[in-house]
């Protein structure tokens, strides 16, 4: 257990809907970035939130957009679903600028758009 | 052409043999090597990382870089049946305050009884 939860775990959506995905940080982590991982393929990087403000991103369209809380959880939203955008969505939680062993993933939701 | 190029398996392999896993990169600028275990319909989980070239060891894992021809390995020693599942070199790449992780496609592996 990696102390990073994701939610849902799984949804359906239709083209054209919105989603919104939540990531819990672990304690005491101010660092959240999102990734997508298409079926078959590696994960992604979508954008990075620092103490709320979004201080990365990746080649994703504006219609994927992000919160973080005061308290670092943390929103993925996407707008305007297109088939594509069937995947699994990772969290990944640090302290700031971190190396690799103190990033944990979360397990994931699973996004599937009919 | 992708900063990561990981050679795509899938894998399958006998109880007990030796397997390599391979990646290679681009970017100079990537300063950490990571690989990461993800079994099915769980998120990735670290293995092993490094930073400079040269092999590291953790039990039966040992991690290879090679920054002059920007190129990683992963060698499992002694396969077991539980170490089949996919596997996925990362390199992280840091500009200013942000770590952005960059994948490999994954190597499926299968290990035999």
């Amino acid at each position: 257990e990696t102390g990073v939860t994701q939610s849902p775990t799984h949804l359906i959506k239709t083209r054209g809907q919105q989603v919104t995905l939540r990531c819990s940080s672990q304690s005491g982590h101010n660092t959240v970035s999102w990734y997508q991982q298409a079926l078959g393929q590696g994960p992604q990087f979508i954008f990075q939130y620092y103490r709320e403000e979004e201080n990365g991103r990746g080649n994703f369209p504006p219609r994927f957009s992000g919160l973080q809380f005061p308290n670092y959880s943390s929103e993925l939203n996407v707008n305007a679903l297109e088939l594509d955008d069937s995947a699994l969505y990772l969290c990944a939680s640090s302290f700031g600028r971190t190396g690799p062993g103190e990033l944990f993933f979360g397990e994931g939701s699973r996004l599937t758009v009919l | 052409q992708k900063e990561v190029e990981q050679d795509p398996g899938p894998l399958s392999v006998p109880e007990g043999a030796i397997v390599s896993l391979n990646c290679t990169y681009s970017n100079s600028a990537f300063q950490y090597f990571m690989w990461y275990r993800q079994y099915s319909r769980k998120g990735p989980e670290l293995l092993m990382y490094t930073y400079s070239s040269g092999n590291k060891e953790d039990g039966r894992f040992t991690a290879q870089v090679d920054k002059s021809s920007k190129y990683i390995s992963l060698f499992i020693r002694d396969s077991q049946p539980s170490d089949s599942a996919t596997y996925l070199c990362a390199m992280i790449l840091y500009t200013g305050t942000a770590s952005k992780l960059t994948f490999g496609t994954g190597t499926r592996l299968q290990v035999t009884l």
